[in-house]
């Protein structure tokens, strides 16, 4: 079966515009995550969904950063304004419900801020 | 403050020989351990995961040893191949707790030389 998938794979953009990252789980997980990695760190939790509950914004960097989710499926993560130290790999993950903590990971979407 | 700590940023092995990736946290909360492995361009990958209840398990080429008392946890692979040449992350969570997403570590580069 198809793994998670991300869109784009990569963008280039200027700082003080907007962009906007997809995410797509596999089917049926109804968890997803958010996570981004600067270059060499570690990955940085960003915001977690579990079914319709509301999210879990706590590690959202800053009041420029917000997520959505679609029911149990696709979600975006959108960054306003967005400045250099943005720039990083933005990756999704999804898994089984609360129990799955092993997370399915996409291939990520290289953001870069010019 | 960094709660998962990969010291060793790259290692060096010979194919054939044991890999040993090391892994401290500083999270008494902590309950479940978790190596992934990422190549470039590519999400991070489950490779094994530990619960605390257990101090260690065994997939193939792959074990992983938890030694709670001292917050350490490593991940052993032999004999080491050529294809196991990537980025490892070691990340821990509290079980269940999925608001927290998953704490990782920098990673490990590990290179196997032939």
């Amino acid at each position: 079966g198809a793994g998670v998938s991300q869109s784009p794979s990569n963008k280039v953009t200027e700082k003080g515009k907007d962009v906007e990252l997809r995410c797509d789980p596999i089917s049926g997980h109804t968890a997803l995550y958010w996570y981004r990695q600067r270059l060499g760190q570690g990955l940085e939790f960003l915001i977690y969904f579990q079914g319709n509950s509301a999210p879990d914004k706590s590690g959202l960097p800053s009041d420029r950063f917000s997520a959505e989710r679609t029911g149990e499926s696709v979600s975006t993560l959108t960054i306003q304004r967005t400045q250099q130290e943005d720039s990083a790999v933005y990756l999704c993950a999804s898994s089984l419900e609360l129990a799955g903590v092993e997370q399915y990971f996409g291939p990520g979407t290289r953001l870069t801020v010019t | 403050d960094q709660q998962v700590k990969q010291n060793s940023p790259s290692l060096s092995v010979q194919e054939g020989r044991i890999s040993i990736l090391n892994c401290d946290y500083t999270n008494s909360m902590f309950d479940y351990f978790l190596w992934y492995k990422k190549y470039p361009a590519e999400g991070p990958t489950f490779l094994i995961s530990i619960s605390s209840i257990k101090d260690k398990n065994e997939d193939g080429r792959f074990t992983v040893f938890l030694n709670k008392s001292a917050k350490h946890l490593s991940l052993h692979i032999v004999p080491s191949q050529p294809g196991d040449s990537a980025v490892y992350f070691c990340a821990a969570t509290v079980s269940g707790g999925g608001a927290d997403g998953l704490t990782f570590g920098k990673g490990t580069h590990l290179i196997i030389q032939p």
